[in-house]
């Protein structure tokens, strides 16, 4: 299954506005709201930056907003600063599975969606 | 202060087998469905599997169904990944991660704890 698909890199000054577009399918981003955001810094673990679309997790600034709509969804980050220069990646459940039957050397259940779509991700630098 | 912490990384030959832990802390491990997402190097990120917090329901990416297998023990706030049959393209950080929800029947797939990661390098 194709990844969602962001553009490879933005860029802004300080205190500008920049928009991450991340374009999936009526089978993904189109039909759940368990879509998600994950900021990354060089050499550090994907971070959680928002959730079910546009909700913020707790310690994640205000400046950082989301939304989708149709097949897109779009992170908004205000107000830029030098610490926001890293890596964003989108995420989506996809309902684009089938029901698998389980053979008896395989263990547990496995039926229903069997995956989550990520973008390929975008490099925001700050100029 | 939720932690999730990876271990078993290395090198091994094409073929060959691994096993990964994640032991975690600062949370009630039992409630969580837990993941492993993987990042190849320079490359973006790829789900890998997923485990209920009572392990009834295991999903795993097309790639490595039949191949991987995701464990937990709740008693020990460990998750375990074995990795057989690995192949070149299986080079990656694995992280472990949690998903968002406390909720035992259903996972939403977002992740917002994740580990340091350990690094799966297969070569020959």
């Amino acid at each position: 299954h194709s990844a969602l698909t962001q553009p490879a890199s933005v860029s802004g000054s300080p205190g500008q506005s920049i928009t991450i577009s991340c374009t999936g399918t009526s089978s993904d981003i189109g039909l759940h709201k368990y879509v998600s955001w994950y900021r990354q810094h060089p050499g550090r673990s994907p971070q959680l930056i928002i959730y079910d679309v546009s909700y913020r997790p707790s310690g994640i600034s205000y400046r950082f907003s989301a939304s989708k709509s149709g097949n897109t969804a779009s992170l908004t980050i205000s107000g830029l600063q030098a610490e926001d220069e890293a890596d964003y990646y989108c995420s989506s459940f996809s309902a684009t599975s089938t029901f698998r039957r389980r053979p008896s050397s395989w263990g547990p259940d496995t039926e229903g969606p069997t995956f989550v779509v990520f973008g390929g991700g975008t490099r925001l630098t700050v100029l | 202060e939720v932690s999730l912490v990876e271990s078993g990384g290395g090198l091994v030959k094409p073929g060959g087998s691994l096993r990964l832990s994640c032991a975690t802390s600062g949370f009630t491990l039992t409630t969580y469905h837990m993941n492993w997402v993987r990042q190849a190097p320079g490359k973006g990120l790829e789900w890998v599997a997923s485990i209920s917090g009572s392990s009834d329901r295991i999903h795993y990416a097309d790639s490595v169904r039949g191949r991987f297998s995701i464990s937990r023990f709740n008693a020990r706030n460990s998750v375990f990944l074995q990795m057989d049959s690995l192949r070149v393209e299986d080079t990656a950080i694995y992280y472990c991660a949690r998903d968002v929800y406390d909720n035992v029947l259903t996972a939403s797939y977002q992740f917002d704890s994740w580990g340091q990661g350990t690094l799966v390098t297969v070569s020959s």
